[in-house]
């Protein structure tokens, strides 16, 4: 299965800033997804990352405050943008080739002050 | 998709099985049942899915009853590291891959 990188591991940011989490996966993969855990929760699906076009929101994330990337088969850029306290979480991303199994990233755990 | 209802907490002995139940009873005749474990501030790691048929890999076991209303996930001989939160989640075969997890089981493994 794929091998998924993140950066930053953790940042920590200050209100009213906007941070870009990157995410590499070291083969093709036909889908990639991008997860928010807020503390002491579960994860939260915020979006699919579609290659060549827009992302899909899930109900609740938009496209102005969760602007997403995703050039090619091995890549997406997740930002989150004007930050405030309630966006400190996890942000994590995933990715699959098409075998039935959802590989996923270490994790970005993002603090802001 | 499907939701599913998990224990929010368990424990067990190390060397002893774990054995986790997860309730389904709305899954429909083109869903898998998946499991995932977190350990902690890792990402979620993949354990083992199946249709209707029992399955075995390195990690765990899976038994789906015959309705496939439920399922058990028994990781055989529980080790310290296995303490985790373990995600049983339904989807489908085809169409969107995308994973809707919900608030799993909290195991612990005691020595």
């Amino acid at each position: 299965s794929a091998v998924i990188s993140q950066k930053p591991s953790r940042d920590i940011c200050q209100r009213g800033t906007s941070l870009t989490i990157q995410c590499q996966v070291d083969s093709q993969v036909t889908m990639m997804f991008w997860y928010r855990q807020q503390p002491g929760q579960s994860l939260t699906l915020i979006a699919t990352a579609n290659q060549g076009s827009e992302a899909t929101y899930e109900s609740g994330f938009v496209i102005d405050k969760f602007p997403i990337s995703r050039p090619n088969l091995t890549f997406s850029t997740l930002t989150v943008s004007n930050m405030s306290p309630e966006d400190s979480s996890i942000y994590l991303c995933s990715g699959s080739s098409g075998a039935n199994v959802l590989t996923f990233g270490a994790g970005s755990r993002l603090t802001v002050l | 998709d499907a939701k599913t209802t998990q224990p929010p907490s368990m424990d067990c002995a190390e060397g002893r099985a774990a054995n986790l139940p997860c309730n389904h009873s709305t899954i429909s005749g083109n869903e898998y049942v998946y499991w995932y474990r977190q350990i902690h501030s890792q990402g979620p790691q993949y354990i083992i899915h199946g249709l209707k048929n029992n399955e075995t890999n390195e990690m765990a076991s899976l038994i789906i009853t015959e309705d496939r209303k439920s399922s058990t996930l028994i990781l055989p001989h529980a080790t310290l590291r296995d303490t985790a939160v373990y995600y049983c989640i339904v989807r489908p075969l085809q169409g969107a891959q995308k994973l809707v997890f919900g608030q799993g089981t909290r195991l612990t493994i005691n020595p």
